[in-house]
């Protein structure tokens, strides 16, 4: 089982509509939950971060975390073709000698104007 | 604002052969970090450093080996490049480890073995 599980699109939403992201784990003593977004053949930039459950909104970005069920999801409202791109789901991985951000393999989206 | 500069931005090796990837960052971050992205892919912690002198391996070291002797720079460097380490690299840094952590990533490396 992947440490970090995404669907990997691509994900295509009109222009206007909610694009829906979603991110599983497998640790269950992952406490930091983060969501990456990648344009084509540049580098990551972080967007969004969350540690508790429920919802943490910024802007037209919404992310929920629910530890129980051990999914994060990322909302976009009001998508924009600005926003395609790459989603990467990033976790901190609790176990091990070396708490690292894993990473996951990423969902491509694409919003039609 | 230079942030997290790397270079060479493409590099094409023949296999056998060896080179450094510089990166250099100038926020005075404490940790760096050296990812690898296949295509398609997630991206793979290679190596990362809490220090200047302090450096230890991530998920894919095999292939790689890091040198961290001031705070500003963490250079990886490839020994025998195989085709397997064909992908792109990506140097980061980060004030700390903390839940507050967010990554500064350079521009990326395109590498190339043939």
């Amino acid at each position: 089982q992947k440490e970090v599980e995404q669907n990997s699109g691509p994900l295509s939403v009109p222009e206007g509509a909610i694009a829906s992201l979603n991110c599983t784990y497998s640790d269950r003593g992952s406490q930091s939950f983060f969501w990456y977004r990648q344009y084509s053949g540049k580098s990551p930039e972080l967007i969004m971060s969350i540690y508790s459950n429920g919802d943490k909104e910024d802007g037209r970005f919404t992310a929920q975390l629910n530890k129980a069920s051990q999914y994060v999801s990322l909302l976009i409202r009001d998508s924009q073709p600005s926003d395609s791109a790459t989603y990467l789901c990033a976790v901190r991985i609790s176990s091990g000698s070396a708490r690292q951000l894993t990473f996951g393999s990423g969902t491509q989206l694409t919003v039609l104007p | 604002n230079a942030g997290v500069t790397q270079t060479p931005k493409f590099r094409i090796l023949k296999i056998g052969q060896s080179m450094t990837l510089q990166c250099t960052q100038d926020m005075n971050h404490n940790y760096m970090y050296w990812y690898r992205q296949d295509p398609g892919m997630g991206l793979k912690l290679i190596y990362y450093s809490v220090g200047a002198g302090i450096t230890d391996k991530g998920e894919v070291p095999n292939g790689y080996n890091v040198s961290r002797s001031t705070t500003e720079d963490f250079p990886l460097r490839l020994e025998l490049a195989a085709p397997s380490q064909t992908s792109v690299y990506f140097c980061a840094s980060s004030y700390s480890r903390g839940r507050g952590e967010k990554l500064f990533f350079g521009s990326g490396t395109q590498l190339s073995v043939l």
